[in-house]
Order: C-alpha cells, then sequence, then structure tokens
C-alpha cells in the first residue's frame, strides 16, 4: 500500500484533458511539503515533470500543469498527444514514517484512446 | 550535461550479496543528496536509501540493517551494498540526485540514471 494514492489507470482521446489525482494525509501532503510528478515511459527510467507542486522543468511542455490543495495533488494534461501515454507518479514526503522520507504514489498508467 | 549511470545488478541468490555503482558526470556527488530508489517488476517507485552531503544516511525499514549506501568523492560514485538478499529485492535500481526546496522534505530528484536489475532467484 502506497502512502500516496493514486488511480490505477486513466484514458482519454488525443486533443482531450485528463487529470490524476494524489491524495494524502496530514503527515505528507496536508503537512505543507510539496508535491512532484514523474512521467515514465514505458521500459525508461522515471523522468522529473513537474516540481513544486506547479512548476516544469525546462522542456517539459505546457500542457502538462499541477496543483495541490489541502492533502491532495493534481496532474493536469491537457491537449492528449500519443506520446503521452506513459505511467505517471506523484511524490512527497513524510514526516511520520521512521526516519521521515520520501514517499510515492502507486502510479498512474496513461492511455492514450 | 549531468548524467547517472549505474551498474552491478545482476542474477544473485537468495542471501546473496551485490554492489550496486553509479557514476555521475555532470555533478559532484559528495556536494548533494543523492538516494537508490527502486522498483519491482510491474510495480511502483520506492525510496530505498539516502546520503546526504554531510554524509548521514537513512535507509526505508525493509532494508535496515542489510544494505548500505555509500560513497566514493574521488570518483564521483554512488554504491550501494545489498547483503542478505531476499526475493522481494528483485527490482530495477535507480539512482537519483536530489535538488531544490529550503527543507529536505521539498527536495524533488531531478536527474535520474537508466537503472540496473537485480534478480534473486536459486
Amino acid at each position: 500500500q502506497s502512502v500516496l494514492t493514486q488511480p490505477p489507470s486513466v484514458s482519454g482521446a488525443p486533443g482531450q484533458r485528463v487529470t490524476i489525482s494524489c491524495t494524502g494525509s496530514s503527515s505528507n501532503i496536508g503537512a505543507g511539503y510539496n508535491v512532484h510528478w514523474y512521467q515514465q515511459l514505458p521500459g525508461t527510467a522515471p523522468k522529473l515533470l513537474i516540481y513544486a507542486n506547479n512548476n516544469r522543468p525546462s522542456g517539459v511542455p505546457d500542457r502538462f500543469s499541477g496543483s495541490k490543495s489541502g492533502t491532495s495533488a493534481s496532474l493536469a494534461i491537457t491537449g492528449l498527444q500519443a506520446e503521452d501515454e506513459a505511467d505517471y507518479y506523484c511524490q512527497s514526503y513524510d514526516s511520520s514514517l521512521s526516519p521521515p522520507h520520501w514517499v510515492f504514489g502507486g502510479g498512474t498508467k496513461l492511455t492514450v484512446l | 550535461e549531468v548524467q547517472l549511470v549505474e551498474t552491478g545488478g545482476g542474477l544473485i541468490q537468495p542471501g546473496g550479496s551485490l554492489r550496486l555503482s553509479c557514476a555521475a558526470s555532470g555533478l559532484t556527488v559528495s556536494r548533494n543528496y543523492m538516494s537508490w530508489v527502486r522498483q519491482a517488476p510491474g510495480k511502483g517507485l520506492e525510496w530505498v536509501s539516502v546520503i546526504y552531503s554531510d554524509g548521514r544516511t537513512y535507509y526505508t525499514d525493509s532494508v535496515k540493517g542489510r544494505f548500505t549506501i555509500s560513497r566514493d568523492s574521488s570518483k564521483d560514485t554512488l554504491f550501494l551494498q545489498m547483503n542478505s538478499l531476499r526475493a522481494e529485492d528483485a527490482a530495477v535500481y535507480y539512482c537519483a540526485n536530489h535538488f531544490g526546496g529550503v527543507i529536505v522534505g521539498d527536495y524533488y530528484m531531478d536527474v535520474w540514471g537508466k537503472g540496473t536489475t537485480v534478480t534473486v532467484s536459486s
């Protein structure tokens, strides 16, 4: 069981908008720690997609955006493209663990129909 | 260009040992926080261990006492010594560099290696 909860899968047609949720608790997202998102294309390593809730590293299209509120966060992808088909992971930090450490969501598989 | 390259994975029997290496280029291992993250077959990402720039080390509970993270500053290389390996340790192991944030809790992993595969089986 992951500390952060994501839906196992989402899907959308090309051009559509999809969102992926990431639900935590008062010891991680709700404690004020930032949420980061990673994209993992099939057979490759994770890649940083969104950092500090809503910031995009250089080279990441502005079709990707993040938000955070309370104990949850969301990743939104607009103008869905075939190359967006991948697994997406949220990540935060949990202060209730011993030792406190970084935690990931279980991952969400995005299928482009 | 910043790059991390992991090596050392392979097939090992339960109870055996392996030492993973992560060679860094474009960044100084000893000045950064660096972690090992693993991904079991068909599963999600799991943080395993971190070494801080000041040398402090931390581990997830399931590997405490069996795994040791270390670094060689002269070679800009990160290591993970894995002893008493179990079937549940089988995974792709990634090294990752931490960056950003005012506090440790806000650090994110901005650079990842391509991973090295550890298979534990008799």
